[in-house]
């Protein structure tokens, strides 16, 4: 089956501790998204990718890093310098660039040892 | 500035009653999307509609339906005769064409509740 898979489902960063979460999918799409969620909070866009080898940086990208060398893969790094890491990541891809739906993985929950 | 606004944080119902999630949305554009994603305990976001702003007619789709207002900005969503499944949470979320591609704005989402 088609979809995207995100890894770990569950995240416990030390301080001062670079962390990657994990984004794959097989839907043959070419953007891809992560997006942060906080308690009682939408989702806010970090970074997305419309093609391999690019990608740009959304609302909330301080702090954190991505790549996209292949068209399947892209991993979010949380950085040491993202102070306040504690959230749900959601990653997302889409056949093109929105507005065409977007369709999301499990989730990460990242917190803070 | 785009901008979607949720206003009910909460609602429960009983099971086998309708239900209504309210959703306005701001926009200077004329050309733009909407969207409903639902988000169950699980996690992930479903898809449940794209639509366009030069297409006004409501839609639907089994239980659920969706009234597009332009002149009140509105994007509601029905659901009718709710049951347990339906719990989660909802969100409605604006696409403008030309803005920041990639940039889905979501509101803060509808925690629906939907007790036996």
């Amino acid at each position: 089956d088609g979809g995207i898979t995100q890894s770990p489902k569950y995240l416990f960063r030390k301080e001062g501790q670079n962390v990657t979460l994990s984004c794959e999918q097989n839907l043959n799409h070419d953007a891809m998204y992560w997006y942060r969620q906080d308690p009682g909070q939408g989702l806010r866009l970090i970074y997305y990718s419309q093609i391999v080898n690019d990608f740009q940086k959304g609302d909330i990208a301080e702090g954190y890093s991505v790549s996209r060398e292949k068209k399947e893969s892209f991993p979010l790094t949380v950085t040491s310098a993202q102070k306040n890491p504690t959230a749900f990541y959601l990653c997302a891809s889409s056949v093109d660039r929105v507005p065409q739906p977007q369709h999301f993985g499990d989730g990460t929950r990242l917190s803070i040892l | 500035a785009q901008k979607v606004t949720q206003a009910q944080t909460e609602i429960s119902v009983v099971e086998k009653e309708d239900v209504t999630l309210d959703c306005v949305y701001e926009t200077r554009d004329t050309t733009y999307y909407l969207f409903w994603y639902k988000q169950p305990p699980s996690g992930e976001l479903v898809f449940l509609i794209r639509r366009n702003s030069f297409d006004e007619q409501n839609e639907i789709s089994g239980r659920y339906s969706w009234n597009f207002q332009k002149s009140t900005s509105s994007f509601n969503f029905t659901i009718t005769a709710s049951q347990v499944v339906d719990s989660a949470v909802y969100f409605c979320a604006l696409s403008v064409r030309g803005g920041s591609q990639g940039n889905l704005i979501f509101g803060k989402g509808t925690k629906l509740s939907v007790k036996p």
